[in-house]
């Protein structure tokens, strides 16, 4: 079934230093992409989005890839920071479903200072 | 901008009692709400679609009579647990979105607990 899933469960990574999570979906229909970050005991927090026409968005500290060829989206972390950790979700847009989400499975990333 | 807040954040309650979880976004009018569900280190699973005015559209395997929503303002919607069960327990989180193609912004849960 459609799905969209994470390669790795948990990444540790040292304070300063620069995150990757990658997440793959299946559906090739999807046009709109979300990461969130949820820290324990609180709901997922909004971090960056992109739509399908764009291969590359920047925030502050953080940048979406995503390539449409292989189904592949990446989260990239720069200078991590302690308050960084947290579980990251990506999360697929089905707009032609009523714009749910369909979450990954998540990926803790733990800052090692 | 685009805060939701979601109320009680933690209950514990006796088995067979029913309980009310409300979801509200305060600076701004969402005409969908989403309610989800999660269990410790899992992810998010969407229990269902609230629309304010209309029936909500609940994901296969959710049972609508278990689960009540109501989404009765561009403001409000709410989850009712109805007869709770320890099998019920688990972590609840709302959210809502301005528009399709617009993220959906998050309440920061609700821990149900039944004894």
């Amino acid at each position: 079934g459609e799905s969209v899933g994470l390669h790795l469960p948990t990444l540790s990574v040292q304070e300063g230093d620069n995150s990757i999570i990658n997440c793959a979906y299946s559906n090739s229909a999807s046009d709109y992409f979300i990461w969130y970050k949820q820290e324990s005991g609180k709901g997922p927090q909004f971090i960056i989005d992109i739509r399908s026409n764009m291969d590359k968005r920047q925030g502050q500290r953080v940048t979406v890839l995503l390539n449409k060829t292989v189904k592949h989206l990446s989260l990239q972390i720069a200078a991590t920071q302690p308050g960084d950790s947290a579980v990251y979700f990506c999360a697929e847009n089905k707009g032609n479903q009523g714009g749910k989400l369909i979450f990954g499975q998540g990926t803790e990333l733990s800052v090692k200072p | 901008g685009a805060v939701v807040s979601q109320h009680p954040s933690w209950v514990i309650c006796k088995s067979g009692t029913s309980v009310k979880i409300e979801c509200r976004s305060l600076d701004f009018q969402a005409t969908t709400m989403f309610w989800y569900r999660q269990f410790p280190k899992q992810s998010l699973m969407l229990m269902a679609t609230s629309n304010e005015g209309s029936k909500a559209t609940y994901e296969q395997g959710v049972e609508k009579d278990k689960f009540l929503i109501n989404h009765a303002s561009l403001t409000l919607s709410t989850l009712t647990v109805t007869s709770a069960h320890p099998e019920d327990s688990s972590f609840y989180i709302c959210s809502a979105r301005v528009g399709m193609q617009q993220p959906q912004h998050f309440g920061d849960g609700t821990r149900l607990s039944i004894l």
